[in-house]
């Protein structure tokens, strides 16, 4: 079963706009949040995290935010330009998954000029 | 090298042949993950090294698939008698910190076809 969920497949957004990409999870033990980016043929790239006794960590245009009891979280990127059109994945783990992250299916974002 | 390296990075195989893939981490990596990541998912964990010790093989589908780190270092991911539902890529991240906390960096993948 998906412990995260990335509900949106994809997103279409302006250069200079806001982009906002949601993930849910189904599982309280989760800690510790990622996300992650992915370009055609090439692996994730690790972008930005949050653990759980936060509800927001900032890093340049990317934002992290942690509602705990909506087990949701979001990624705000804040201008959005047309380089971080990509995959972006969105990844969970917690002290009983052992050493696995739990990665939801992914969001493709496309920042249009 | 800078990155975390795999091969081939594309591989097809007859339904029932055994494959081998290759993963190189960042040089002095203690930790080296396998995920496979099928069409339109997202990356399932498959193996957990430290150093040579596999920690964690909780991910591995059935016992056709084997993975090795025999010094700690180059990684080895075999799969026998392949069969068509193991068609995905497959993912070698390494990290210089132990446990899965930490954002790891992934390798670009070796793409299995099996035919």
């Amino acid at each position: 079963d998906q412990q995260v969920k990335q509900n949106s497949p994809s997103l279409s957004v302006q250069e200079g706009r806001i982009s906002i990409l949601n993930c849910d999870y189904t599982n309280s033990m989760f800690d510790y949040f990622l996300w992650y980016k992915k370009y055609p043929a090439e692996g994730p790239t690790f972008l930005i995290s949050i653990s759980s006794i936060k509800d927001k960590n900032e890093d340049g245009r990317f934002t992290v935010f942690l509602n705990k009891s909506a087990k949701h979280l979001s990624l705000h990127i804040v201008p959005s330009q047309p380089g971080d059109s990509a995959v972006y994945f969105c990844a969970a783990s917690g002290p009983n998954s052992g050493y696995a992250l739990n990665f939801g299916k992914g969001t493709s974002l496309l920042v249009t000029p | 090298g800078a990155g975390v390296s795999q091969s081939p990075r594309y591989k097809v195989a007859k339904r029932g042949q055994d494959v081998a893939l290759r993963c190189d981490p960042i040089s002095g990596h203690v930790s080296l993950f396998w995920y496979q990541q099928a069409l339109g998912q997202g990356p399932e964990f498959l193996t957990y090294f430290q150093n040579e010790a596999q920690l964690d093989k909780s991910g591995l589908p059935s016992d056709r698939f084997f993975a090795e780190r025999p010094e700690g270092s180059v990684s080895t991911l075999k799969i026998q008698r392949t069969q068509q539902e193991d068609s995905a890529v497959y993912l070698c991240a390494s990290s210089s910190m132990t446990g899965s906390n930490y954002g790891y960096t992934f390798g670009s993948g070796t793409r299995l076809t099996v035919v």
